[in-house]
């Protein structure tokens, strides 16, 4: 089955500063990439998702890109605030007959006023 | 539409009891999915249903555990008898299959701790 490792565990950023969290995967199979955010107490939330069909995705300040060949997408905030301190999951699946998502072990990002 | 709706919010039980967790999808999704969310593990995948049948269990952790989606609106996790070790934060996600492909939705979990 896939296996998704996930780095760093734990992350604090400036305000302000850009924050990279980097997740590989085992199943070349796998063609659909989500990340989770996790408020602490609530549930995880999706903000951002790329299918293996593209390299990039953008969508204000946050970015994921995904390398096939080396099976590995990365996530990228930009102009961090406050509030995106929170747990950042990475997640992978196929799409076609799995189905279920395969989550790393998450990252907890606090963001430094 | 109201999103996935799980109750209860918060469970607090005895060891040895019975406990069920239960949860309503989103409405048109055909993917129902049962997570367990702890400090040590992470958020693991219990078991997961297509069109209300299981396809997947192998993450259900023994026996005591057992799952059910009678219908399209109505799911159910169920652990008997519970254990210390059970407690955790219990997510239950929907999802339409299909292309595009797979988006989970999250209920706001059932946080259960069994003393």
């Amino acid at each position: 089955g896939e296996n998704v490792e996930q780095h760093p565990s734990t992350l604090s950023v400036q305000e302000g500063d850009s924050a990279v969290i980097k997740c590989t995967y085992s199943d070349s199979a796998s063609n659909y990439f989500p990340w989770y955010k996790q408020e602490l107490g609530k549930r995880p939330q999706l903000i951002i998702d790329i299918r293996s069909n593209v390299g990039e995705k953008k969508d204000q300040r946050i970015a994921v890109t995904l390398n096939k060949t080396a099976k590995h997408f990365s996530l990228h905030i930009t102009e961090t605030q406050p509030e995106d301190s929170a747990v950042y999951f990475c997640a992978a699946t196929d799409s076609g007959s799995a189905r279920q998502l395969t989550f790393g072990s998450g990252t907890q990002l606090t963001v430094l006023p | 539409d109201a999103g996935v709706i799980q109750s209860p919010r918060h469970e607090v039980t005895e060891m040895g009891q019975e406990v069920t967790l239960r949860c309503k999808p989103i409405s048109g999704h055909d993917y129902l999915f049962w997570y367990r969310q702890t400090m040590m593990r992470g958020l693991e995948l219990l078991i997961y249903f297509n069109n209300n049948v299981p396809i997947d269990d192998s993450g259900m952790p023994e026996d005591r555990f057992s799952a059910k989606m009678p219908n399209a609106s109505f799911s159910t996790l169920k652990i008997q008898p519970s254990e210390p070790r059970d407690s955790a934060v219990y997510f239950c996600a929907s999802s339409l299959g299909g292309s595009p492909g797979l988006v989970a939705f999250f209920g706001q979990g059932t946080r259960l701790t069994v003393v």
